[in-house]
């Protein structure tokens, strides 16, 4: 596809359900990122995988949040046991190569409302 | 560790007029800095950044920004609003390769 996209765009779960999240990069692109967007700030890191490698995962906020991205390119965002402070916006961004050089280039995002 | 900070959650100016959105960051190294705007249901996208050399920097739909090393600021101008320019503006810094810190985010809103 032209861009990265992400679905679902919208996710309502129930507090305690597991969720996923998926993202499509640019085909061909090497760095992978999750942000979390909580509603009026701006997106916080999360997790950055090169190819399949995830090279850091300082930003995810507990254990219960995990990234995958098994074959170097789709990457999926789980959440167990979800909880209203997870409601935010996810975002994927995908970068042809690392480093800053290089354009992040940002899905439209998952709208999470944790109930 | 760096941060950055948007003075001013939403700017409103009149069409044609100058648009000043500010930025300041805190770092202890050298920092990449970036501007990135946000239309309602869109993804971010980049509108200028910040590497090394030329410290004015400009970038797509006539927006530029500054770098000032003394004043740790980066704030992105346009001489003239246009209604298409009306999106959620972030400023953002970085001192690696992974870790991208973005600010709050200005709202503009552009009057006719």
């Amino acid at each position: 596809g032209a861009g990265v996209s992400q679905s679902p765009r919208y996710k309502v779960a129930k507090r305690g359900q597991d969720v996923a999240l998926r993202c499509d990069p640019i085909s061909g692109h090497v760095s992978l990122f999750w942000y979390q967007q909580a509603l009026g700030q701006g997106p916080e890191f999360l997790t950055y995988f090169q190819n399949e490698a995830q090279l850091d995962k300082s930003g995810l906020p507990s254990d219960r949040f995990f990234a995958e991205r098994p074959e170097g390119s789709v990457s999926t965002l789980k959440i167990q046991r979800t909880q209203q402070e997870d409601s935010a916006v996810y975002l994927c961004a995908s970068s042809l190569y690392r480093g800053l050089y290089n354009e992040q280039f940002f899905g439209p995002g998952t709208r999470l409302t944790v109930l | 560790a760096q941060s950055v900070t948007q003075l001013g959650s939403h700017v409103s100016v009149s069409e044609g007029a100058l648009v000043l959105l500010r930025c300041n960051y805190s770092s202890s190294v050298p920092p990449y800095l970036f501007w990135y705007v946000q239309y309602p249901n869109q993804g971010l996208q980049l509108l200028l950044k910040y590497t090394t050399g030329a410290t004015l920097v400009k970038g797509i739909n006539g927006f530029e920004a500054e770098f000032k090393k003394s004043e740790t600021s980066f704030h992105l101008t346009k001489p003239s609003a246009h209604m298409s320019d009306a999106a959620e503006y972030f400023c953002a810094v970085s001192v690696n390769n992974n870790d991208m810190r973005f600010g709050a985010g200005t709202r503009l809103t552009v009057k006719p």
